[in-house]
């Protein structure tokens, strides 16, 4: 299994709340992504990071900021949760190769976050 | 971003080969064919990819269409255990991020 550590795993928290979820990787991979799922929509992108302090936006970015200080951490934070922020946060990380790039490596997936916000 | 398109769902019958279809018309040179699968409560759960070439592992195999505009993950001999949603994805974009889930195909494994 890829190194891969996601905390917390369950909270609760109340609308207007700053909350920050953190992704842990051992495996020194370059890239590191955060996506949410919800029932009818699969898994969405919120925000990737392709090295240290490099980071953009995915498909649903509003309301979600990230951090990357050093490879092996990757923070997504909820800087005023609401209610439609209510999901399931997978974070993921990926390897490249010098030689073919990123869309030939695997993504390798975290146990989630499960965040309900009342 | 390439989609993809797969059956809603699939059943098979335990010890059984099954074929997962997908379709990719859209898909452009540079797009690897990826396929994942996921059980419930736990994070999706890497199977298999390729460019042009079919593609086997451990756990499966993986093949590709001449034109690429279709792929078929293969699983030789089904257990109650591949009892999954099943989703193949186009990986594309400088750095991977061009990865978009469809509602995926879900398998069924009958004892």
């Amino acid at each position: 299994d890829a190194g891969i550590t996601q905390s917390p795993r369950h909270k609760v928290t109340e609308t207007g709340t700053p909350v920050t979820l953190r992704c842990h990787q051992t495996e020194n991979h370059r890239y590191m992504y955060w996506y949410r799922q919800d029932p009818g929509h699969g898994l969405r992108l919120i925000h990737y990071s392709y090295g240290v302090k490099d980071t953009d936006k995915g498909e649903v970015s509003d309301g979600y900021s990230v951090s990357r200080s050093k490879t092996e951490d990757f923070l997504l934070t909820l800087e005023s949760a609401t209610s439609s922020q209510t999901s399931v946060y997978f974070c993921a990380i990926s390897r490249n190769t010098l030689d073919s790039g990123a869309g030939n490596q695997p993504q390798h997936f975290g146990d989630g976050t499960r965040l309900s916000i009342l | 971003d390439a989609k993809t398109t797969q059956p809603n769902s699939m059943e098979s019958n335990e010890e059984e080969p099954v074929h997962l279809p997908c379709n990719h018309s859209t898909i452009s040179g540079t797009d690897y064919i990826h396929w994942y699968r996921q059980l419930p409560s736990q994070g999706p759960e890497y199977v298999i990819h390729g460019l042009t070439s079919n593609v086997n592992n451990r756990m499966a195999s993986l093949a590709i269409a001449e034109d690429r505009k279709s792929s078929t993950l293969i699983l030789h001999r089904a257990t109650l255990r591949d009892a999954a949603v099943y989703y193949c994805i186009l990986r594309g974009g400088n750095y991977g991020q061009n990865f978009v889930f469809g509602p995926g195909t879900r398998l069924s494994v009958l004892p």
